[in-house]
């Protein structure tokens, strides 16, 4: 089994749908992060938690909202999905307790499609 | 503006032979910096990783260079297998502990390894 898992991998939606993309870990870490891969742009941050009750906005947080349920559990809402967001999504957690600063261990990805 | 930049979209390299990545990158305060490997349907999986205090880290059949004057890095694969061919992301990071696995990306490379 994922250490991260995600869910849903894929998900097709229309214009102004409200989303919720789920994930969720057993590595214990207490840093997770959203990311969003577009073409040509690479991967983006758009919200990140260091801790349960911490949330922080990322580069692209417009658009997104999060919550962080558990020290396991980070999901990423789309209140009103626009086509812009069709895109790729990874979660991912690190810990400081060990590995580099920038080691973070990602999930499978959730392809959103937005219509 | 991309602080991170991939300017080769893709490298085509013959099994046996050396691999080259090139990655450049506009913020000084950049500390740390990292490769992650990603094939498809897959989360990116950390590859190797330089701190700017070192112009060389070698892992394998993996070495990573570092040029902080022309600010440019490089992943050298020596020498390319099949199971190589994958799109290959370059990442920077800050060394503050707020900065933990909040990475800058390039766009990536994508490598394909031919028999």
């Amino acid at each position: 089994d994922a250490d991260v898992t995600q869910t849903p991998r894929n998900r097709i939606t229309k214009t102004g749908k409200r989303i919720m993309l789920e994930c969720s870990q057993t590595k214990g870490h207490d840093r997770m992060y959203w990311y969003r891969q577009d073409p040509g742009l690479g991967l983006r941050l758009i919200y990140y938690s260091f801790d349960v009750k911490d949330i922080n906005k990322g580069e692209i947080s417009d658009g997104y909202s999060v919550s962080r349920q558990a020290q396991a559990k980070f999901s990423l809402s789309l209140e009103s999905a626009i086509p812009n967001q069709t895109a790729l999504y990874f979660c991912a957690t690190a810990t400081q307790r060990q590995g580099d600063p920038g080691e973070l261990f990602f999930g499978e990805g959730s392809r959103l499609t937005v219509l | 503006d991309q602080q991170v930049k991939q300017n080769s979209p893709s490298l085509s390299v013959q099994e046996g032979r050396i691999s080259i990545l090139n990655c450049d990158y506009t913020n000084s305060m950049f500390d740390y910096f990292l490769w992650y490997k990603k094939y498809p349907a897959e989360g990116p999986t950390f590859l190797i990783s330089i701190s700017s205090i070192k112009d060389k880290n070698e892992d394998g059949r993996f070495t990573v260079f570092l040029n902080k004057s022309a600010k440019h890095l490089s992943l050298h694969i020596v020498p390319s297998q099949p199971g190589d061919s994958a799109v290959y992301f370059c990442a920077a990071i800050g060394s503050s502990t707020d900065s933990w696995g909040k990475l800058q990306f390039g766009a990536g490379t994508q490598v394909v390894v031919t028999p």
